[in-house]
């Protein structure tokens, strides 16, 4: 059982734009920044989104992030067939003093 | 380009103690927190710890009585013991580097997988 709440799951069709939400807590998300991570089919986790909404140089602007009170959540637009991959929300935890991680969301490009 | 890489016995009997070591290269370890991560096959990620280059260390709570994170400086590379380790242990391990203790991981190694089997 995960900290962070995501959906196992996510599809969508090439063009379309997708949300995958992440659920939290005060000590949590209510409190401190949210990351995302992609997690392409065997390769190493990638930081996707930090700071809520802050792209790393290389990531394309079709990716965005925003967090409100103990929820955030990623949007994917202009889907892609290279966009199938896990993604994992993370945030430091005040309470457990740590770094809590969502379950991961397997998106799927149908 | 900072770069990380893992190393350690890929097989560790139950019991035993799991230790690993992330080597950093095209950069310095100085002035940045450094991180152990794992996913078990199949499942997601899960934090184990953290180590800030002058020592300080931050472990997940239910894994802290097992774990030890250290780092040397001189070295340029950071470490991971686990002790008493079960079959749950098994996984893929990942070092990564963080800026600040709650920022993301922005650099990651490729990996290292540790099987825990007699």
């Amino acid at each position: 059982q995960s900290v962070l709440t995501q959906p196992p799951s996510a599809s969508g069709t090439p063009g379309q734009r997708v949300a995958i939400s992440c659920s939290g807590s005060s000590s949590n998300l209510g409190s401190n920044i949210v990351n995302w991570y992609q997690q392409l089919p065997g390769t190493a986790p990638k930081l996707l989104i930090y700071s809520n909404n802050q792209r790393p140089s290389g990531v394309p602007d079709r990716f965005s992030g925003s967090k409100s009170g103990t929820s955030a959540s990623l949007a994917i637009s202009g889907l892609q067939s290279e966009d199938e991959a896990d993604y994992y929300c993370a945030a430091w935890d005040d309470s457990l003093n740590g770094v809590v991680f969502g379950g991961g969301t397997k998106l799927t490009v149908l | 380009q900072v770069q990380l890489q893992e190393s350690g016995p890929g097989l560790v009997k139950p019991s035993e103690t799991l230790s690993l070591t992330c080597n950093v290269s095209g950069g310095s370890i100085s002035s940045f927190y450094w991180s152990w991560i794992r996913q078990p096959p199949g499942k997601g990620l899960e934090w184990i710890g953290d180590i800030y280059y002058l020592g300080s260390t931050n472990y997940k709570s239910s894994l802290k009585s097992r774990v030890t994170i250290s780092v040397d400086t001189s070295k340029n590379q950071f470490s991971l013991k686990l002790s008493s380790v079960t079959a749950a242990d098994t996984a893929l391990y990942y070092c990564a580097r963080k800026i600040y203790y709650y920022s993301g991981m922005d650099v990651w190694g490729q990996g290292t997988t540790v099987t825990v089997s007699s």
